[in-house]
């Protein structure tokens, strides 16, 4: 059975720093990941597709990358902003038609 | 563009009472459709998906159902509701190979 965890839980930086999120899952062969955002009361936002056959997807400041063999993706937000502030989470497909299975989140603040 | 609705965004319901949770697609044809729910301090629980009309999976044992009477349509119901219903329910859906999963607002629902 398909597991996500994501590391570390709550992250606090400086406004301005670049970081890096951290999602883990038991089982390598998936069919796509996806990173989501989501603010308080609110529902979540897509941010980043990763199919399986890539390896990183850009959007802005956002990068996120896949490595399939070891069953890790990373998000990587540049120059970090007030506004990023936000729980980001990390979900796996493992085929077309299966739900995906979700993270529990890590709960960024980016201290102005 | 595709869009998702939920309705009510909010609702308070005492023990005991029925429960009616609404999620409309626009824009799009034969979505899968999910419904999660995310109580205060766990992560996102899926409850039921349905990948067509009358086909619904379930997830999880309770005293929830769910119904698709119509492609877009995604109703997600209870005819006692218990103290453990409370939390945020989000409904979501993708194209039918599992593309890009797109969350709706949610419904807030406390349960006294």
């Amino acid at each position: 059975k398909q597991e996500v965890t994501q590391i570390p839980a709550a992250l606090s930086v400086p406004e301005g720093e670049n970081l890096v999120l951290n999602c883990s899952f038991t089982d390598s062969a998936i069919y796509n990941l996806q990173w989501f955002r989501q603010d308080p009361g609110k529902g979540l936002t897509s941010l980043l597709l990763i199919q399986s056959s890539q390896r990183e997807q850009t959007s802005g400041r956002l990068n996120a990358s896949l490595d399939k063999s070891s069953g890790r993706s990373t998000l990587y937000i540049a120059a970090s902003q007030p506004g990023d502030s936000a729980t980001y989470l990390c979900a796996v497909r493992d085929s077309g038609n299966t739900p995906l299975v979700f993270g529990k989140g890590t709960r960024l603040s980016v201290i102005a | 563009s595709q869009t998702i609705h939920q309705w009510p965004a909010t609702l308070v319901q005492p023990v005991g009472s029925p429960l009616s949770l609404e999620c409309t697609v626009e824009g799009t044809s034969n979505p899968n459709l999910y419904w999660y729910r995310q109580a205060a301090g766990r992560g996102l629980q899926l409850l039921f998906y349905s990948v067509g009309i009358g086909q619904i999976s379930s997830e999880v044992p309770q005293n929830l159902s769910a119904s698709r009477p119509q492609d877009r349509q995604f109703i997600l119901s209870s005819k006692k509701l218990l103290l453990s219903d409370s939390g945020f329910y989000l409904c979501a859906w993708t194209r039918q190979r599992g593309e890009t999963q797109y969350f709706g607002p949610g419904t807030r629902l406390l349960v006294l």
